[in-house]
């Protein structure tokens, strides 16, 4: 009964690869977010979806393409992998994109590029 | 946008008091969380604040939160091993949900 989970937890691939993590939260929000985590743990915001629509969109290579097919997932996708996209990502979410709603997050997928 | 500056590491004996500081640029923040992170392990939600007070307090923490010089607190009384972890402090941004998160405080407890 976890409330955010994302898949796979570890992912280990090799550079040029192509590659998707999942998402999905059983809390009924509205609101999913995509974090990255660096290994200084630095921690930004990627991306917000609020009911399947796009409304965060940081400053991130286009080689990275969220997708939502329902309020209930949020998906991510890397093209053409580079050593720097090694770090932790989170996924989380939120009652909506209000002020005040706190975002929970899942326990993170661990990617490393060889 | 958002600059949030914690310190990097805390020390503390088991039993006492640990204070965690973070100060931020965005005068508009409403809303302040305050994470902790666990060794492998995802985001824990510990408390937040609303930017209307200076103070709340929840069982064993309390946040303090001083707008005029954008200083967030935050006290974890009875310090245990346990607690030992990342904190990160993170307030809201551009008046919606967004969040900016600190560089994170690493706390240790020591025996």
């Amino acid at each position: 009964d976890t409330a955010v989970s994302q898949t796979p937890k570890y992912l280990v691939t090799q550079m040029g690869n192509d590659k998707s993590i999942k998402c999905e939260q059983n809390l009924g929000h509205d609101t999913m977010y995509w974090y990255k985590q660096d290994s200084k743990k630095f921690l930004k915001i990627m991306f917000s979806y609020n009911n399947k629509e796009l409304i965060i969109n940081e400053t991130v290579p286009n080689r990275f393409s969220p997708k939502s097919p329902d309020k209930a997932h949020l998906n991510l996708h890397i093209n053409s992998l580079e050593l720097g996209d090694s770090a932790v990502y989170f996924c989380a979410s939120s009652q909506d994109a209000g002020g005040g709603q706190p975002q929970h997050f899942g326990d993170g997928t661990r990617l490393s590029i060889l | 946008g958002e600059d949030v500056e914690q310190s990097l590491f805390l020390s503390v004996r088991e039993g006492d008091s640990s204070v965690i500081n973070c100060t931020y640029t965005d005068s508009s923040s409403t809303y302040l969380y305050w994470y902790k992170q666990e060794p492998g392990a995802g985001l824990q939600l510990l408390t937040y604040i609303f930017s209307n007070m200076d103070m709340k307090q929840d069982q064993r923490l309390t946040v303090l939160l001083n707008k005029k010089d954008k200083h967030l607190s935050l006290r974890i009384a009875d310090t245990q091993t346990g607690d030992s972890a990342i904190y990160f402090c993170a307030p809201t941004t551009g008046g919606g949900n967004k969040l900016t998160f600190g560089t994170g405080t690493q706390l240790k407890v020591e025996l």
